[in-house]
């Protein structure tokens, strides 16, 4: 089985402050982790992903993510955030070993003041 | 990447009709996904199509109500059976290549609205 948690349903930041979008996770097997983005009124934009390597991996608009596998988290970040970085994050898991449809979040949405 | 777009982008039917909603993506894939999603919220899987088989349904749809056709690696359609309000959402369209990468792309999805 395999499952995903945001534990927030929405996150405030200002612009030009670091912000987080948290993620945890459960599966039996290896994890594959991705980020995904929503604009509104548009589909889900792919933002990063891990697989195997290096824990911190690096995404489109400046995004990045911690692959932590002893807390199993894949925590989003951004050093400095922008208001056009405001929308609704995803966050998705799947067994690598078992199948190829992954558990969705229940989303998170950012918003990010001026 | 893969772009797909999705036809109709949105639609206002009649309680006890159907819509056809159809998925084209610029390149063969492996694997195309139906989800539903309500405005804000997350995604619901409905189905994942098959090329030249029948969909594999996720607990809860069933095909008499979401018929699934996959004639090829690039093309999908969902069709939403004897409407009513309920079925009022976005449906989306995703797709994965398994040979080039594990994410998915999903189209600009179609927004229906039953009345």
């Amino acid at each position: 089985a395999q499952s995903v948690a945001q534990p927030e349903d929405q996150v405030n930041v200002a612009e030009g402050n670091p912000l987080t979008v948290k993620c945890t996770y459960s599966v039996s097997g290896n994890p594959y982790l991705f980020w995904y983005v929503q604009y509104p009124n548009r589909g889900l934009q792919f933002l990063l992903k891990y697989i195997t390597g290096d824990n911190l991996v690096k995404g489109s608009y400046g995004f990045e993510a911690e692959f932590n596998k002893s807390q199993t988290s894949f925590h989003l970040k951004k050093p400095s955030a922008l208001v056009s970085d405001s929308a609704l994050y995803f966050c998705a898991v799947r067994d690598g070993g078992g199948s190829y449809i992954p558990t969705f979040g229940r989303g998170t949405s950012l918003i990010v003041h001026p | 990447s893969a772009v797909i777009s999705q036809k109709p982008s949105r639609d206002i039917c009649q309680r006890g009709t159907s819509l056809t909603i159809q998925c084209q993506v610029d390149s063969q894939v492996t694997m195309m996904f139906w989800y539903r999603q309500q405005p804000g919220q997350s995604l619901t899987l409905i189905a994942t199509a098959n090329q030249g088989s029948e969909a594999t349904y996720e607990s809860g749809f069933v095909i008499d109500k979401f018929p699934i056709s996959r004639p090829n690696l690039t093309f999908s359609t969902l069709t939403v059976s004897n409407m009513s309000p309920e079925d009022s959402s976005i449906y989306l369209c995703s797709v994965t290549n398994l040979a080039e990468s594990y994410e998915q792309y999903f189209g600009p999805g179609t927004r229906l609205t039953v009345t």
